[in-house]
């Protein structure tokens, strides 16, 4: 079965450094998110990608963060410069386009996530 | 703004036997979708059920079973003839049926311990 990929798996940095996530999406998938989840916490949507521009960000997604589909496969967040409380899990998911015609939502397929310790 | 709550922070089931996940949400939309997610220890969240809320008849697949009541906003899982397997953390979570494809609001999740 396909599967979202996501590396590294955990990524331990200093504060103000920055740090790219990477993730390789199904294949035929053209919707592509980034959510996090904080130790004990909801996890949050954070941003989501559409041919090649963002369609939609939360409050968390300030201008610390970007993402960028650098080479038609990879999908990346990065963040400029870490802070403690950007410490979380980042999850990377992607989906098929929605059809009107078809019952249901589309549906995300999640990676296994990112764990990102900022010292 | 819409959010998902799951009352039951840790659950725990015996082999075999049958067990509810409870979660409610606020909405004052009348289209929307609803799902679980099952996390297992190795972190990658997958689907395990779906119910969009214009179908009045519970969704189902296999073991896995929903009680969707939308006038109480409530969305249950059941889960029966439970397994080993099924031991794993489970998020309810919500998306306006207008809203962004993947802006899914999640709950805090139940940890599920299923006791051999």
């Amino acid at each position: 079965e396909p599967e979202v990929t996501q590396t590294p798996s955990h990524q331990v940095t200093q504060m103000g450094q920055e740090v790219i996530l990477r993730c390789v999406p199904i294949s035929n998938h053209l919707y592509f998110y980034w959510y996090r989840q904080i130790l004990g916490q909801k996890v949050e949507f954070l941003v989501s990608f559409y041919n090649n521009e963002i369609s939609e960000k939360s409050e968390i997604f300030d201008d610390q963060f970007s993402v960028e589909r650098p080479d038609g496969s990879n999908f990346t967040l990065k963040i400029r410069s870490t802070k403690l409380e950007d410490s979380a899990m980042y999850f990377c998911a992607s989906s098929e386009p929605r059809d009107r015609r078809l019952s249901g939502a589309n549906v995300l397929t999640f990676g296994a996530g990112s764990r990102l310790t900022v010292l | 703004a819409q959010t998902v709550t799951q009352s039951q922070p840790e659950m725990s089931v015996q082999e075999a036997e049958t067990v509810t996940l409870s979660c409610t949400y606020d909405t004052s939309e009348s289209d929307y979708y609803l799902f679980w997610y099952k996390q297992p220890p190795s972190r990658q969240m997958i689907l395990v059920i779906r119910q969009e809320a214009y179908k009045q008849q519970n969704a189902t697949e296999n073991r896995f079973s929903v009680n969707f009541q939308k006038a109480a906003k409530s969305f249950s899982l059941k889960i029966s003839d439970s397994q080993l397997g099924d031991a794993a953390m489970y998020f309810c979570a919500y998306r306006s049926e207008g809203g962004s494809q993947g802006n899914l609001i999640f709950g805090k999740g139940t940890k599920l311990s299923v006791k051999p």
